[in-house]
């Protein structure tokens, strides 16, 4: 089955570096994800990493992903009070790629 | 581009009434569409695919004469719930992949209480 976990709080001072880690399970996964969503709001689309990638780097975010142990992760570099948000890992599931399981959300709190 | 709307963004309604959610794709067209419900501090759970001019593919435990999903058209899914109860009160979010399947496009959500 499908498990897609993630920490569910991370608190950074402004203009610090935030990492945010998630684990998934399916092996066969394409693509991976990462969506921010601010209150009331939907899903935003951050960045995505094809599977046979280690790191995929996109202005002041940065993806990690160690297929071998399942561990995906985002920095993002100079945290901004407006990076306060909640931000999910989700993950392809098996051959549909477009089909998708979200970890739990991780909610990012700036402070000055 | 690749923009997703929902209406109504927020709905009140009694118990026993239905109520219908829309999701538009506003500059492409999206054969599929997915259903998300949302429970507060707690992650999308994927409700059903909604393919244009077929039947939708319900998830396991969601009942499909609750939650009806008419995907008519290749811009339009819209979600009904039907004999709504307070425990489907919820913020329910669609989503729109793109043209070339690449990625889902998440509309704003609509936030539905029902009394």
């Amino acid at each position: 089955g499908e498990d897609v976990e993630q920490s569910l709080f991370l608190s950074v001072r402004e203009g610090d570096s935030s990492v945010i880690n998630c684990t998934y399970t399916d092996s066969s996964s394409t693509y991976l994800y990462w969506y921010k969503q601010e209150p009331g709001a939907g899903l935003q689309l951050l960045t995505y990493i094809f599977s046979n990638m280690d790191m995929k780097q996109d202005q002041r975010l940065t993806v990690l992903l160690n297929k071998k142990d399942k561990h995906l992760s985002l920095r993002i570099a100079d945290t901004q009070t407006g990076d306060s948000a909640i931000y999910f890992c989700a993950e392809s599931i098996g051959s549909n790629d477009y089909k998708l399981s979200f970890g739990a959300g991780t909610t990012v709190t700036v402070r000055a | 581009g690749a923009v997703v709307s929902q209406h109504p963004s927020w709905v009140i309604c009694k118990s026993g009434t239905s109520v219908k959610i829309e999701c538009r794709s506003l500059d492409f067209q999206a054969t599929t569409m997915f259903w998300y419900r949302q429970f507060p501090k707690q992650s999308l759970m994927l409700m059903a695919t909604s393919n244009e001019g077929s039947k939708a593919t319900y998830e396991q435990g969601v009942e499909k004469d609750k939650f009806l999903i008419n995907h008519a058209s290749l811009t339009l899914s819209t979600l009904t719930v039907t004999s709504a109860h307070p425990e489907d009160s919820s913020f329910y979010i669609c989503s729109a992949l793109g043209e070339r399947e690449e990625t889902q496009y998440f509309g704003p959500g609509t936030r539905l209480l029902v009394l």
